[in-house]
């Protein structure tokens, strides 16, 4: 399976301030997605990363506030835009091929002061 | 859309004993169920999957059950170890890849030694 690469792992930022967080996959994929933890919950998909297009953004997420990229097959960015301390979160890139489950990276955890 | 329910939410064993999560799930077009398992600080990893048309699957101390007729699956864990202890999460998904997975609410599996 894929191997992923996620960066910054962690960062602390100020409010009104954006962050961008970068995905890179060690071979092609064809589905990269892009997720939102709360520690000890559940995972919350933010939007698809489409391949030379713009992402498919789940309800309740917006381009202005996540904005995406995704040039080619094996790497992907999501800005969190303006952020507030309701940004705090964990957020966490994932690939997948043809017929595998996800590869997730190690998540970004972004702490808004 | 589809909604996956996870149970039980936290679950104890004793080291050497089994343990199983079970979860149902709503779109009956959804076919394939993956299984996650997600440490401390860390990504989610995929661990077992299962598609519709089987029934059930095995990987060692691993095993996966689908009952496509009452859109329930579960996870069997046998033998547990200490390092089995982490929080599972299910999905569900259509398409024949992972596609865009809806995931449960995760069970925190702690196995005491």
């Amino acid at each position: 399976s894929a191997v992923i690469s996620q960066k910054p792992s962690r960062d602390i930022c100020q409010r009104g301030t954006s962050l961008t967080i970068q995905c890179q996959v060690d071979s092609q994929v064809t589905m990269m997605f892009w997720y939102r933890q709360q520690p000890g919950q559940s995972l919350t998909l933010i939007a698809t990363a489409n391949q030379g297009s713009e992402a498919t953004y789940e309800s309740g997420f917006v381009i202005d506030k996540f904005p995406i990229s995704r040039p080619n097959l094996t790497f992907s960015t999501l800005t969190v835009s303006n952020m507030s301390p309701e940004d705090s979160s964990i957020y966490l890139c994932s690939a997948t091929g043809q017929y595998d489950g996800y590869t997730f990276g190690s998540g970004t955890r972004l702490t808004v002061v | 859309g589809e909604n996956v329910e996870q149970h039980p939410s936290t679950l104890s064993v004793q080291e050497g004993d089994s343990a199983v999560i079970k979860c149902t799930y709503s779109d009956s077009a959804s076919n394939y169920f993956p299984w996650y398992k997600q440490e401390l600080g860390k990504g989610p990893q995929l661990i077992i999957d299962i598609r519709s048309n089987v029934g059930e699957k095995k990987d060692q101390r691993i095993a996966v059950t689908l009952n496509k007729t009452a859109k329930h699956f579960s996870l069997h864990i046998t033998e547990t170890q200490p390092e089995d202890s982490a929080v599972y999460f299910c999905a569900a998904s259509t398409g024949t890849n992972a596609g865009k997975s809806t995931f449960g609410d995760g069970t925190t599996l702690t196995v005491k030694p």
